[in-house]
């Protein structure tokens, strides 16, 4: 079965660690992406990344870091500085040719 | 950067046809527009997407008029599964994939019985 996991679905943290939230795809898509959803709203973009060992800023990345060192991987880490980071994170992946945008299941991050 | 404004919320009857409307006032020559459905606690699923004129897929049409200024998602008959957010999306994803992919609020169909 080909597509996008995130694991895990909900994920629980004390206030001042550092938490990694995993993407893999196994679509042999070159560009992923991370967004963040708080309840209510739209999705903003955290970072994406269009090959490996590269990445980008998106809207909202301050607080956020991410890694890109396979083409099926990547995750993504809230760090302590993120000053209100529960919320709906949810992972992308899009081939080249492509306009379409193939979402995971996400992960609900509460930090305590 | 194209923005798009989009209705907050709609109201349907099951059976009913809904057109929601997307304004993108700003779009640029090589932006092509795109339409997802999100359901709660889920990713957005893509639905359809266009240049001009109008498309036709399984589940949706596009109507996109001849100055591109807008676009119109047309849902046939929905049902009570139809009910979630639509997010309307444009930009060129070649040259600028961060722009693309900026979802705004979306629009909120709420389909009764």
């Amino acid at each position: 079965d080909g597509g996008i996991t995130q694991s895990p679905k909900y994920l629980f943290r004390k206030e001042g660690q550092n938490v990694t939230l995993s993407c893999e795809q196994n679509l042999n898509h070159d560009a992923m992406y991370w967004y963040r959803q708080d309840p209510g709203q739209g999705l903003r973009l955290i970072y994406y990344s269009q090959i490996v060992n590269d990445f980008q800023k998106g809207d909202i990345a301050e607080g956020y870091s991410v890694s890109r060192e396979k083409k099926e991987s990547f995750p993504l880490t809230v760090t302590s500085a993120q000053k209100n980071p529960t919320a709906f994170y949810l992972c992308a992946s899009k081939p080249g040719t492509s306009y379409e945008q193939y979402f995971g299941p996400g992960t609900r991050l509460t930090v305590t | 950067l194209a923005k798009t404004t989009q209705p907050i919320s709609m109201d349907s009857y099951e059976g009913q046809e809904v057109n929601i409307t997307c304004s993108h006032n700003n779009i640029a020559t090589n932006d092509y527009i795109t339409w997802y459905q999100q359901f709660p606690s889920q990713g957005p699923r893509f639905i359809i997407q266009g240049y001009k004129t109008k498309v036709t897929n399984e589940v949706a049409s596009l109507f996109i008029p001849a100055d591109r200024k807008s676009s119109t998602l047309s849902l046939p008959r929905v049902s009570l599964s139809d009910t979630a957010v639509y997010y309307c999306l444009v930009g060129d994803m070649w040259n600028n994939a961060g722009n693309m992919l900026t979802f705004g609020g979306g629009t909120r169909l709420m389909v009764k019985p």
